[in-house]
């Protein structure tokens, strides 16, 4: 069974530019959660999405959106980039069935932005 | 954003020895997951643990939920050179909700 996928692996951005980001969820996962990892702050959430409705949100600015496809698949957005924007962005897959749910995480994104 | 307090921030050892890591939070959670991240990668899952006082293994590794549903700890014995990483503690904390809550890690160096 294929892990979480993520791409691209690695990115560079100008300042005010945007980036989209993809995840691929492990085969029958319906649920995709972001994170943003620094050195500073450590892992912190972003959103969560089921069923492609956002059921959770962390506290970040509005420039951080994202969206579930029909087929699972799940993107994150960005916009007017900010150097601080500079991460990992790491995507987690779960198969919510009776409560006890494990989260699996692709390799992430490493967004640079100069 | 909310953070889980996990100690100890780095640890150096030697080949062979146990190693042991905790987290805890002012706030009750109904699940502890523990990872590990080598360096440009995700996290790895290890354990997942679900009840308070569950005691779970997963070959040299035994994590414990605990009894307050406040703190969990991880334990590493006999350690080996590809234990290094930094491991994570994360609790989530409703259901409805797959949010976690991480601790910022613990740095593991084993000297051969």
């Amino acid at each position: 069974k294929a892990g979480v996928t993520q791409t691209p692996r690695y990115l560079i951005k100008t300042r005010g530019q945007q980036v989209t980001l993809s995840c691929s969820p492990i085969s029958g996962h319906r649920s995709v959660s972001w994170y943003q990892q620094t050195p500073g702050q450590g892992l912190q959430f972003l959103f969560e999405y089921f069923s492609e409705t956002q059921r959770n949100k962390g506290n970040f600015p509005g420039r951080f959106s994202g969206r579930q496809f029909s087929n699972s698949r799940s993107e994150m957005n960005v916009s007017t980039l900010e150097l601080g924007d500079s991460a990992l962005y790491l995507c987690a897959s779960s198969n919510i069935q009776g409560g006890n749910t494990e989260a699996f995480f692709g390799q992430g994104t490493r967004l640079t932005v100069v | 954003g909310q953070q889980l307090n996990q100690s100890p921030q780095s640890m150096f050892i030697q080949e062979g020895e146990d190693v042991s890591m905790n987290c805890t939070s002012s706030s009750i959670f109904n699940t502890w997951l523990w990872y590990k991240q080598d360096p440009g990668e995700g996290p790895v899952l290890l354990i997942a643990l679900y009840k308070a006082g569950e005691l779970t293994s997963n070959g040299r590794l035994t994590a414990q939920f605990g009894i307050t549903r406040k703190d969990s700890f991880l334990n590493i014995s006999a350690s080996i050179p590809s234990d290094v990483g930094i491991y994570f503690c994360a609790g989530r904390r409703q259901g409805g909700s797959e949010k976690l809550v991480f601790g910022k890690g613990t740095k593991l160096t084993v000297n051969p």
